[in-house]
Parts: C-alpha cells; sequence; structure tokens
C-alpha cells in the first residue's frame, strides 16, 4: 500500500524569505501523480502543484516548485518571496496513475506559518 | 478551474435527527465523488468513493448505515448522517475527479460542511 509522510508538523519562514517543505512517499507503481495541496484558515483545499511521475521536469507554478526525486521517493515543494497568504496547512498527496478510483492518499500535513 | 459546491457550509442540529450535505460539480460531469472527513488540525480522513449510478464505496471502519451517500447524477452526491450523535461533529469535506484527458486526473474540492451536533 503507498503511504505519504510528511515529517515537518510546523514551519515557519519570515516574508520574503524561501522555505522548503519535505515530502517521501512508498510505492511500488512507476507511474502516479503527486500533489501538493494548500488548506488556508477558510478549510478551503487548495491545489498549489502537481507532478506527473514519468516526468522528469520538476513542475514550477510562478512562487511554487517542487523538487522531484523519483528514486529517492522524494517529493518536496519550495515557496519563494514566501507571501503572508501562503500561511496554511500544506499537503503532500499520492494518486496512483490511470486513476480509475482516483483515490488520494494524503501526508498528515505541514503548518506554514509566514511571519511579518 | 473546475468547481465544487458544498451545501450548507454550516449546519447545526439535534442529537438523533438527520442531516444531509450536497456536494455538486458546477462546470464538469463528475462520475466519481469523494466524502472526507476532517477532525481539527489533522489530515483529511477518506470515508467513501461515491460512484453515479452504483453503490459507494465506503472505507474500513465507516458506518455504511449511518453515513448514507447517494451519487444519483453525474454532478451531484449527498452524504446523509443519519441519527447523528455529538461524535459525529465534524468538517466533511467532498471532492469530485475531474477527467483531463488519457489517464490524467485530478481532485477538486468543496469548500466543506461543519456539523455540530447538540
Amino acid at each position: 500500500a503507498q503511504t505519504v509522510t510528511q515529517s515537518q508538523p510546523e514551519m515557519s519562514v519570515q516574508e520574503a524569505e524561501t522555505v522548503t517543505l519535505s515530502c517521501t512517499y512508498d510505492t511500488s507503481e512507476n507511474n502516479y501523480y503527486l500533489f501538493w495541496y494548500k488548506q488556508p484558515p477558510s478549510r478551503q483545499m487548495i491545489l498549489v502543484i502537481r507532478q506527473e511521475a514519468y516526468k522528469q521536469q520538476n513542475a514550477t507554478e510562478n512562487r511554487f516548485s517542487v523538487n522531484f526525486q523519483k528514486a529517492a521517493k522524494s517529493f518536496s515543494l519550495k515557496i519563494s518571496d514566501s507571501q503572508l497568504g501562503d500561511t496554511a496547512m500544506y499537503f503532500c498527496a499520492f494518486m496512483s496513475e490511470g486513476g480509475s478510483q482516483g483515490n488520494l492518499i494524503f501526508g498528515k500535513g505541514t503548518k506554514l506559518s509566514v511571519k511579518p | 478551474g473546475a468547481v465544487v459546491s458544498q451545501h450548507p457550509s454550516w449546519v447545526i442540529c439535534k442529537s438523533g435527527t438527520s442531516v444531509k450535505i450536497e456536494c455538486r460539480s458546477l462546470d464538469f460531469q463528475a462520475t466519481t465523488m469523494f466524502w472526507y472527513r476532517q477532525f481539527p488540525k489533522q489530515s483529511l480522513m477518506l470515508m467513501a468513493t461515491s460512484n453515479e449510478g452504483s453503490k459507494a464505496t465506503y472505507e474500513q471502519g465507516v458506518e455504511k448505515d449511518k453515513f448514507l451517500i447517494n451519487h444519483a447524477s453525474l454532478t451531484l452526491s449527498t452524504l446523509t448522517v443519519t441519527s447523528a450523535h455529538p461524535e459525529d461533529s465534524s468538517f466533511y469535506i467532498c471532492s469530485a475527479l475531474h477527467w483531463g484527458g488519457g489517464s490524467s486526473y485530478e481532485q477538486y474540492f468543496g469548500p466543506g460542511t461543519r456539523l455540530t451536533v447538540t
């Protein structure tokens, strides 16, 4: 069975600085998808970034980028130029390819606080 | 992007009564929807997978007779908490599975429903 581990329950960063959130996962599959979701105090789950395992190039979305290391089964999220609005819970998630069920397996989350 | 709505956003009910939560995909059809429960400061816990036109698949430990799921159309799934008890108080989140072509799937989430049972 697949598992997702986020080893940092809480992190903080100064506004405008860079922070990296860690995520490791375990799977025997070769093709799959990885996601980072953000859950702000409103509790709405928001997709931050997505990575297909077959793509070697790391995904980027504006200030958000990932470091995807397939062999190491690592999928970290880097937030550059942190903003106060980045304060939220961040969840790493795994989805099998084909996804006929489309199930997401979530990590326990990292609470990020951006300080002014 | 795809939008999923959830109604109500907050509901208070008395112990022993039932409450229904609706989840709608507003601009796409979703043959599969998911229901999650989230306790404070914890991750999302999958309760069940809802498939249009068929019975829902419940995760181990989730009482299917207590949490009734109906996915009657391609845009609507409902979760009914029957004979609610205070321990059912929680934050319930739905999501809808969107197919982006090929083998590309993505879950879009509703804003959640806070249930308080008194």
